[in-house]
């Protein structure tokens, strides 16, 4: 059974730092595409990033670029998120999740299992 | 990097069937075969309904069934039930490795 379990989301500060993590089982970790996915607070998904099977390349959205970096460690079968920067519009639900194809890119054909997501609460 | 249209609400009496259009560019819904949607209910993670336009993964019902012409795909549910009132979100591939969502549907079952 494939599993998805995000940690690390807390309340930080404007400016403020911190790393999501999401531990994967139940599948070929580095088989796959992993991304990150956001929600704020009543509103819809936002594409974050995401990162080859290897971990050789990552991408990013615009909104994120050079504030965020996502790595993942296939002797771990885990994933991170470095977060950097944050501010109150960073406010999300973050949602890890695995690309539906297992050629190790292709994470924009969708994603068929995500977690239950990490609050990342970005206030003074 | 603005989202896909969808619209805000729509609504249905159980049995009846309803459909939510997804309507990009040709830059991403119009230029890749590359459309999923997804369901989400209140609370939980989205949960994957449709891929590739119009293929559904295995335990997805048939009921639920999406389709493509130019920019605008659609996700259409048949045999509306209670349990498909829902946040239903659109996604495509957008150019090179970027990927966007819509804004996302509220269905309401009536």
């Amino acid at each position: 059974e494939v599993q998805l379990v995000e940690s690390g989301g807390v309340l930080v500060q404007p400016g403020g730092s911190l790393r999501l993590s999401c531990a994967a089982s139940g599948f070929t970790f580095s088989g796959y595409a992993m991304t990150w996915v956001r929600q704020a607070p009543g509103k819809g998904l936002q594409w974050v990033s995401a990162v080859s099977g290897s971990g050789g390349s990552t991408y990013y959205a615009d909104s994120v670029k050079g504030r965020f970096t996502i790595s993942r460690d296939n002797s771990k079968n885990t994933l991170y998120l470095q977060v950097d920067s944050l501010s109150a519009e960073d406010t999300a639900v973050y949602y890890c999740a695995k690309a539906l194809r297992g050629d190790g890119y292709n994470f924009e054909v969708g994603c068929d299992y995500w977690g239950q997501g990490t609050l990342v609460t970005v206030s003074s | 990097q603005s989202a896909l249209t969808q619209p805000a609400s729509v609504s249905g009496s159980p049995g009846q069937s309803i459909t939510i259009s997804c309507t990009g560019t040709s830059s991403d819904v119009g230029g890749y075969n590359y459309v999923s949607w997804y369901q989400q209910h209140p609370g939980k993670a989205p949960k994957l309904m449709i891929y590739d336009v119009a293929k559904r993964p295995s335990g997805v019902s048939n009921r639920f069934s999406g389709s493509k012409s130019g920019n605008t795909a659609s996700l259409t549910i048949s045999g509306l039930q209670a349990e498909d009132e829902a946040d239903y979100y659109c996604s495509s591939k957008r150019s090179v490795s970027s990927w966007v969502f819509g804004g996302g549907t509220k269905l309401t079952v009536l």
